[in-house]
Order: structure tokens, then C-alpha cells, then sequence
């Protein structure tokens, strides 16, 4: 069985870019959720998608959004980078039950310069 | 509200040698789920354990064992005999039965096993 696939890996933007990440969850996952990990800030919640809909947002700017599309897959977009945008973004999915746990992807390491 | 407090921010053992990470959380709910990742350096968090708030009962799996006490708010990890490959970053993290259903991490434990 699959796990959740993030691409890219890595990826290196300029201030003031937008940037757009993949997360594939795995097969039958309905939900989707991001986290932006930094050293300073330790794991925070940005949104969470079921069934296409965004469910829960957490306390980032606008400049971050995300979508689910009908087969689970999720994107998240951040417009104009800041260099603080710097974190290892992580996608996790689990099915639609809220009380089990999480599957993460290996994340998108995202440097903006 | 939903807290998460891992007060041990990196811990250095040999190997061998037993280690045990704090956890203690805060949640006015009876009822949650407490959970136990490791993030190994390649950075995918790997899922370990789930606890409900019913069950008190102590969990083993081979090296690895989880003490919760609600008495004290806690959910610790003990490490067995640590391995190496045991070096890592642990996140501790609650789900109550709050309307988002969304878990509160730990800031993490970072375990470091030298050889």
C-alpha cells in the first residue's frame, strides 16, 4: 500500500514567487491536512480538506490556500513568499474517521531566498 | 483548550542505555486521544501509537512502552535498551473531542542515541 507521496522534495524560491505543492494521500484517505514545520514554531495546523471541502483552517494569511480535488490529491499555494515561509511543509492524510491517527508524507522542504 | 507540553527538548544517551520522554497534556474533555510520532532525519513523522482517554492500561511493543497516568496528565515513552537507529525527533500529540478535531503537537523530544 502506498504511502502519502509529497512532491517536490525540495524547492528553492525567490521573494515575493508563489509556490504550489502536491500531496497524494494514501488510497481511500479521504482527508487531507498541512502542517508547516519550523524549528521556532515546532508543527502548525494550516488547513485540513475532506471530500473536496475545506473542513478546518488554522491561523495562517490568506497568501495560503489549498484545494482537494475529487480523487483526494491536495494542493496548498503560497503567494508571495516571504523568507519566513522557509519550513518543511508536511502532508498527512487519514481516513475519515477524526480519531485515528495520521499518515505523513516525507514533506516539501521549501528555502525561500 | 488543547496543550501539549514535551519539556525535554533533546536528549543524549549510549546505546543501550533506557530512556523515557516526558509528555503532559491539558484538555478539559473526558474524553481525547493521545498519539506518539517519530520523525526520523529523512522527515516523514511515523505514526507509534494511539491512546484513548478510557484506557489506562500500559502499552509495550518489543523495546518501545507507553506509561499514561490521567492522574498526572501524562503519556511518557520509554525506550528499551535505545538502538542507534532510535535517534530521532518523538512528537507527543491530544485530539480532544473539541469541534475541530484537529491534534496539538508537542514542540518534540529530540533523541540522540550515540554508538
Amino acid at each position: 500500500k502506498a504511502g502519502v507521496t509529497q512532491t517536490p522534495r525540495y524547492l528553492i524560491k525567490t521573494r515575493g514567487q508563489q509556490v504550489t505543492l502536491s500531496c497524494s494521500p494514501i488510497s481511500g484517505h479521504r482527508s487531507v491536512s498541512w502542517y508547516q514545520q519550523t524549528p521556532g514554531q515546532g508543527l502548525q495546523f494550516l488547513f485540513e480538506y475532506f471530500s473536496e471541502t475545506q473542513r478546518n483552517k488554522g491561523n495562517f494569511p490568506g497568501r495560503f490556500s489549498g484545494r482537494q480535488f475529487s480523487n483526494s490529491r491536495s494542493e496548498m499555494n503560497v503567494s508571495t513568499l516571504e523568507l519566513g515561509d522557509s519550513a518543511l511543509y508536511l502532508c498527512a492524510s487519514r481516513t475519515g474517521d477524526r480519531n485515528y491517527g495520521y499518515t505523513f508524507g516525507s514533506g516539501t522542504r521549501l528555502t525561500v531566498v | 483548550a488543547q496543550k501539549v507540553t514535551q519539556a525535554q527538548t533533546e536528549i543524549s544517551v549510549v546505546e543501550k542505555e533506557d530512556v523515557t520522554l516526558d509528555c503532559v497534556y491539558e484538555t478539559r474533555d473526558t474524553t481525547y486521544y493521545l498519539f506518539w510520532y517519530k520523525q526520523p532525519p529523512s522527515g516523514e513523522l511515523v505514526f507509534l501509537i494511539r491512546r484513548n482517554s478510557f484506557d489506562e492500561q500500559n502499552e509495550i511493543s518489543g523495546r518501545y512502552s507507553w506509561n499514561f497516568q490521567k492522574s498526572t496528565s501524562s503519556f511518557n515513552f520509554t525506550i528499551t535498551a535505545s538502538q542507534v537507529v532510535d535517534s530521532a525527533v518523538y512528537f507527543c500529540a491530544l485530539k480532544d473531542s473539541g469541534g475541530s478535531y484537529i491534534p496539538t503537537f508537542g514542540r518534540g523530544t529530540s533523541l540522540i542515541v550515540h554508538p
